[in-house]
C-alpha cells in the first residue's frame, strides 16, 4: 500500500517555466488536496478536490491550476514559476467524510526552488 | 475567514508533560486535529476533536472546548522522538477547506 505518491521530490525551475507536480494516491479517497509550507510556516491550502471532476480554490490559488480526471490523481500544475512559489509542497487525501474527519495522508513532499 | 493561535516553541524534559494550547476563530465549525511533523518530513496526523471533550491515544491525548473555540494536544512520558512541530487545524461547513496553524516546535531535552 503506497499511500501517497508524490514525484518528483526536489525540483529546480528557472523564472517563468512551467512545470507538473504530480500526485497520486491507492486508498480511493475522495479528496484530495495541495497544500505548500514555507519555512517555519504552517500549511497553506492551494487547490482541492472532493472528487473526481470537481476542484476549488484554497486561501493561495494564484499562479497555480489542478485537474481531477481520476479519483487517484491530482497534478498541480506551476503555470510561469516565479521565485516567491519556493516552497515545500505537499499533496494529502483523506476519505470525505463532512462532519467526520479521519485524518489527512500526506505525501513525502516536493522541494521545489525558483531561481 | 479563519485564524488559529498557537505558541510558537514549547521546551520540556524528557519524561515530563507537555500542553500545547491551539485558540480558533472561524465560522462553521466541525472539529479541531493535530498533526506532528519531523524536521524535513510530511505531517502526520494524530487525533480529531468534532465533540466537546478528552481524546486520548497512548501517550497523546487532545482536548477541545467548543464554546471557548479552544483545544489542546497534551503529550505524557515525553520521550526525545517526541522533539518535532506540532499543528492545529481547523475544519468547517466547507470541509474541503480546512486551515492550519503556524505550528509549536517542542524540544525535548534529556
Amino acid at each position: 500500500n503506497a499511500g501517497v505518491t508524490q514525484t518528483p521530490k526536489f525540483q529546480v525551475l528557472k523564472t517563468g517555466q512551467s512545470m507538473t507536480l504530480q500526485c497520486a494516491q491507492d486508498m480511493n479517497h475522495e479528496y484530495m488536496s495541495w497544500y505548500r509550507q514555507d519555512p517555519g510556516m504552517g500549511l497553506r491550502l492551494i487547490h482541492y478536490s472532493v472528487g473526481a471532476g470537481i476542484t476549488d480554490q484554497g486561501e493561495v490559488p494564484n499562479g497555480y491550476n489542478v485537474s481531477r480526471s481520476t479519483t487517484e490523481d491530482f497534478p498541480l500544475r506551476l503555470l510561469s514559476a516565479a521565485p516567491s512559489q519556493t516552497s515545500v509542497y505537499f499533496c494529502a487525501s483523506s476519505y470525505y467524510a463532512g462532519r467526520d474527519n479521519y485524518g489527512y495522508t500526506f505525501g513525502s513532499g516536493t522541494r521545489l526552488t525558483v531561481v | 475567514g479563519q485564524s488559529l493561535e498557537q505558541p510558537s516553541e514549547v521546551t520540556a524534559v524528557e519524561g515530563a508533560i507537555v500542553q500545547i494550547n491551539c485558540t480558533y476563530q472561524t465560522s462553521g465549525f466541525y472539529g479541531l486535529s493535530w498533526y506532528q511533523q519531523h524536521d524535513g518530513g510530511a505531517p502526520t496526523f494524530l487525533s480529531y476533536n468534532g465533540l466537546d471533550g478528552l481524546e486520548e491515544t497512548g501517550r497523546f491525548s487532545s482536548f477541545l472546548s467548543r464554546s471557548d473555540s479552544y483545544g489542546y494536544l497534551l503529550l505524557q512520558e515525553l520521550q526525545m522522538k517526541d522533539s518535532a512541530s506540532y499543528f492545529c487545524a481547523v475544519h468547517n461547513t466547507n470541509a474541503g477547506k480546512s486551515t492550519f496553524g503556524d505550528g509549536t516546535t517542542l524540544t525535548v531535552k534529556p
